[in-house]
């Protein structure tokens, strides 16, 4: 079973900024954070990953608590095209799988 | 940008046939991955590849899945005898080590 919680919907609207909570209390210290999204039914696309520290690349940040028990993902200027399943994943120490939950489906609207 | 690309991205099979779904990871990966997804539901793991071995796979990737690694660039997936369950999307996905994988496009199997 997927280790995190995520809420199953969230509106933003279009140019502001889109903040996806995630929580995962029971993370060890040890295992990554990871975040995916799919488009559709297209192939799950990464984002981001992080163990402890704040992360940014071109696409997202994500902010992770410093007791690591919550974090949040943060796209700073949505687009229309960022409409889509966001997935916060949280990988299993000593395992190269991926365990998806159903998500937050992200709507932004114009 | 390098990319996992897989083929065909559409395949109808007729009950009991056998499928081989193919893959070409990206080229400094070493490990490799096959997930499948039923029409609205989760995206599942079915198996791990590291070293021309399975390093790990899920309940669902019973004897009737095979994976190959045939030519060091392919990767495929095969189905020895489909069910009508097995219709879903096929990702294959690589991934570096301590990076997180990328997913190719999909392959939507439909078994009549």
């Amino acid at each position: 079973d997927a280790k995190t919680t995520q809420p199953p919907s969230m509106d933003c609207a279009e140019g502001r900024a889109a903040n996806l909570p995630c929580n995962h209390s029971t993370i060890s210290g040890n295992e990554y954070v990871y975040w995916y999204r799919q488009i559709h039914s297209q192939g799950p696309q990464y984002i981001i990953h992080g163990l402890k520290n704040n992360e940014t690349n071109e696409m997202a940040s994500l902010i992770i608590t410093e007791d690591r028990k919550s974090s949040t993902l943060i796209l700073p200027h949505a687009t229309l095209r960022d409409t889509a399943v966001y997935y916060c994943i949280v990988r299993v120490y000593n395992t190269d799988k991926l365990i998806f939950g159903t998500g937050t489906r992200l709507q932004v609207f114009p | 940008e390098p990319e996992v690309t897989q083929t065909p991205s559409h395949q109808v099979t007729q009950m009991g046939q056998e499928v081989i779904l193919r893959c070409v990871p990206i080229s400094n990966h070493l490990y490799f991955y096959w997930y499948r997804q039923i029409l609205g539901q989760k995206v599942e793991f079915l198996v791990s590849f590291y070293n021309n071995e399975i390093s790990e796979k899920s309940e669902i990737f019973d004897d009737q899945f095979s994976v190959e690694r045939p030519d060091g660039s392919n990767f495929t997936l095969k189905i020895r005898s489909t069910k009508l369950e097995d219709s879903a999307m096929y990702f294959c996905a690589s991934s570096e080590l301590a990076q997180g994988a990328f997913f190719g496009q999909g392959t939507r199997l439909t078994v009549v």
